[in-house]
């Protein structure tokens, strides 16, 4: 079985400031792993995701990730946030060889991008 | 463009109703899902339909079912809504895993579902 840790349930950060946003996971398998967004009102949509090969992974609206197996980490990061980018997001892992296509999330943390 | 909708943004019902709570892609993805959302607990998978009248039982089926009569549309059925069930719905879907390994899920708006 797998398990997703996002320690930080909300991250308040100044525009055009970095941000890291921390994802651990456990798992006895290898894993893919993917970070969502989900805007106001809105579902979720893919920001990014790691299937294999080079351990950074860039995505949509100017994020990266890292993916460090050592580390059972998957934080995701942007150099300059904008105002926009207020949102809720989620890391998520999947397990090879599981039986389906079964999504473990974790909890979710809050960016909040304040002027 | 992958189109994911539910068929309702918002729903109120009374406690002991039969709910049903649609949901359509319009892709031909053999995958769909079913979670639910409440904060701070993430998403938690309910049900998921992997080819039609196929279904597996995901983390908290209890309480719930669910219809898978054509590839497009999967719905999830509150036999006897509780006020403990008053979430965010969220609907998904993905293709099949490829070579390479896995899709994404997309995801439909969500249904807010209250129960008094």
């Amino acid at each position: 079985a797998q398990s997703v840790t996002q320690l930080d349930s909300q991250v308040p950060v100044f525009e055009e400031a970095p941000v890291e946003l921390r994802c651990n996971y456990s798992s006895s398998v290898s894993v893919y792993l993917f970070w969502y967004v989900q805007y106001p009102n809105q579902g979720l949509q893919l920001l990014l995701k790691y299937l294999s090969g080079s351990t950074l992974v860039k995505g949509i609206n100017g994020f990266e990730a890292e993916f460090n197996k050592s580390q059972t980490s998957f934080h995701l990061r942007k150099p300059s946030v904008h105002i926009s980018d207020t949102a809720e997001y989620f890391c998520a892992v999947l397990g090879m060889n599981t039986g389906f296509q079964k999504l473990v999330f974790g909890t979710g943390t809050r960016l909040l991008v304040s002027p | 463009d992958v189109k994911v909708t539910q068929s309702s943004r918002y729903l109120v019902k009374r406690t002991g109703e039969k709910v049903f709570l649609e949901c359509v892609q319009d892709m031909d993805h053999e995958n769909m899902f079913w979670y639910r959302q409440d904060p701070g607990l993430g998403l938690r998978l309910i049900y998921f339909s992997y080819d039609v009248k196929m279904k597996e039982k995901g983390d908290i089926p209890e309480g719930y079912s669910v219809s898978r009569e054509k590839k497009e549309r999967f719905s999830l059925i509150l036999e006897s809504a509780s006020t403990n069930q008053t979430s965010m719905y969220l609907c998904a879907s993905s293709l099949e895993p490829g070579t390479r390994g896995p899709y994404e899920q997309y995801f439909g708006p969500g249904t807010r579902l209250t129960v008094t």
